[in-house]
């Protein structure tokens, strides 16, 4: 089975632009979460979304949005990019009624 | 949220024991008790998980007193490899979706 993938691996980007990060799950989940990672936060949730719905939210302004499509695939997207913003952006996927989340490699996002 | 303290850092030597003690005092009636590793430029990677008691699987054992509110993680013999960042995290996952919060983590540190 494969595991959880994310695209692209790494990514530069300018402040102002915006950013759209993809997340395909463990085939059969349907449960995909979104967090940032930095050096001085840790590992922060941004947000869960199970059959295309945002079930939970973290404490992130509005400028990240996520969405999740019926194949379950999921896509987060970040605006107005600004240098506290560059992070390595994980997702986790994980079955129904099941407890482990199965991370991807990751995302690393940087912002000049 | 059920908020985690852990020790910043720890180092042991190969074939030693570590226990790593995390502390969640307002860990709610529903949550469970989660310990991830996480190796450099990596998403993190399921330990064990527990509700009360002890629970022990190939890789390791989690202790939970009656109160529930600190938890260890004990690797036996770690080695080289064993070398990561390990968080722990409260909450549950069933039901209302992740509600996870991952810790600062603790870095272990093993030499030979």
């Amino acid at each position: 089975k494969a595991g959880v993938t994310q695209t692209p691996r790494y990514l530069i980007k300018t402040r102002g632009q915006q950013v759209t990060l993809s997340c395909s799950p463990i085939s059969g989940h349907r449960s995909v979460s979104w967090y940032q990672q930095t050096p001085g936060q840790g590992l922060q949730f941004l947000f869960e979304y199970f059959s295309e719905t945002q079930r939970n939210k973290g404490n992130f302004p509005g400028r990240f949005s996520g969405r999740q499509f019926s194949n379950s695939r999921s896509e987060m997207n970040v605006s107005t990019l600004e240098l506290g913003d560059s992070a390595l952006y994980l997702c986790a996927s994980r079955g129904t009624g099941d407890n482990e989340q199965f991370f991807g490699p990751g995302t690393r996002l940087t912002v000049l | 949220l059920a908020k985690t303290t852990q020790p910043i850092s720890m180092d042991s030597y190969e074939g030693q024991e570590v226990n790593i003690t995390c502390s969640h005092n307002n860990i709610a009636t529903n949550d469970y008790i989660t310990w991830y590793q996480q190796f450099p430029s990596q998403g993190p990677r399921f330990i064990i998980q527990g509700y009360k008691t002890k629970v022990t699987n190939e890789v390791a054992s989690l202790f939970i007193p009656a109160d529930r509110k600190s938890s260890t993680l004990s690797l036996p013999r770690v080695s080289l490899s064993d070398t990561a960042v390990y968080y722990c995290l409260v909450g549950g996952l069933t039901g209302g979706g992740n509600k996870l919060t991952f810790g600062t983590g603790t870095q272990l540190k093993v030499e030979l």
